[in-house]
């Protein structure tokens, strides 16, 4: 099967960085994609590492090492409207489905 | 304009009533999933199905099963519900077998009393 970790919650003030961890456990990875859900919402698609390095979006970014089945989510500049769930989610196991993560609660403080 | 729409928004219901949720996309993507976020907003797969193949997560009970008339729509039908059923339920889609980012529908919320 497949299973990925990522903390809980993770807390930071308007303007700060920060970033989301996530190790997973699949066989036959594919690539790690993230999402951003607020509350009452949908998820949201943000970024998705096929491959090794950083990919850069805007004010996000994301990360992958395979060899360590390792990946993260930097968000910069953080903004009050940043506080959501974010997830990361992995395809693989031969399975173009991809498999969430719990999710980590981001709370921006003023 | 909406990309994935899923009605109703909210359902609430007895016990060992019948229900179903609509979803459609007009996106013109080939693979449709529903998606299960219990309370502590766990996103589990429940189905996943394109014009060729039905995927059924094991652990789904046979109570739920999914309707495509056609590739732009995939129903959720739900038998005899549980209070365990309560959660939010999530449609969504996708492009081809390969990786391509899934686009949500706005969720359904079913409440059984």
């Amino acid at each position: 099967g497949q299973s990925l970790e990522q903390p809980s919650e993770v807390t930071a003030v308007e303007g700060a960085i920060v970033q989301i961890n996530c190790t997973y456990q699949t066989s036959g990875f594919y690539g790690l994609s993230w999402y951003q859900q607020h509350d009452g919402g949908a998820p949201t698609f943000l970024s998705y590492n096929g491959l090794d390095g950083l990919e850069e979006t805007g004010r996000f970014s994301s990360f992958l090492s395979r060899s360590d089945s390792y990946g993260y989510l930097l968000l910069q500049e953080l903004q009050m409207k940043d506080s959501a769930s974010y997830f990361c989610a992995v395809n693989g196991g031969g399975s173009y489905i991809p498999t969430f993560g719990r999710g980590t609660s981001l709370i921006v403080h003023p | 304009d909406t990309a994935v729409s899923q009605t109703p928004k909210y359902l609430v219901t007895q016990m060992g009533n019948d229900k179903s949720i609509k979803c459609e996309q007009n996106l013109g993507h080939d693979t449709m999933y529903w998606y299960k976020q219990d309370s502590k907003k766990f996103l589990k797969i429940m189905f996943s199905y394109n014009n060729k193949e039905l995927i059924i997560n094991e652990t789904v009970p046979n109570r739920f099963s999914p309707k495509s008339p056609d590739k732009a729509h995939l129903n959720l039908h739900i038998n005899s519900l549980e209070l365990g059923d309560s959660a939010v339920y999530f449609c969504a889609s996708s492009q081809g077998q390969v990786y391509s980012p899934l686009h949500f529908g706005n969720g359904t919320r079913l409440t059984v009393t």
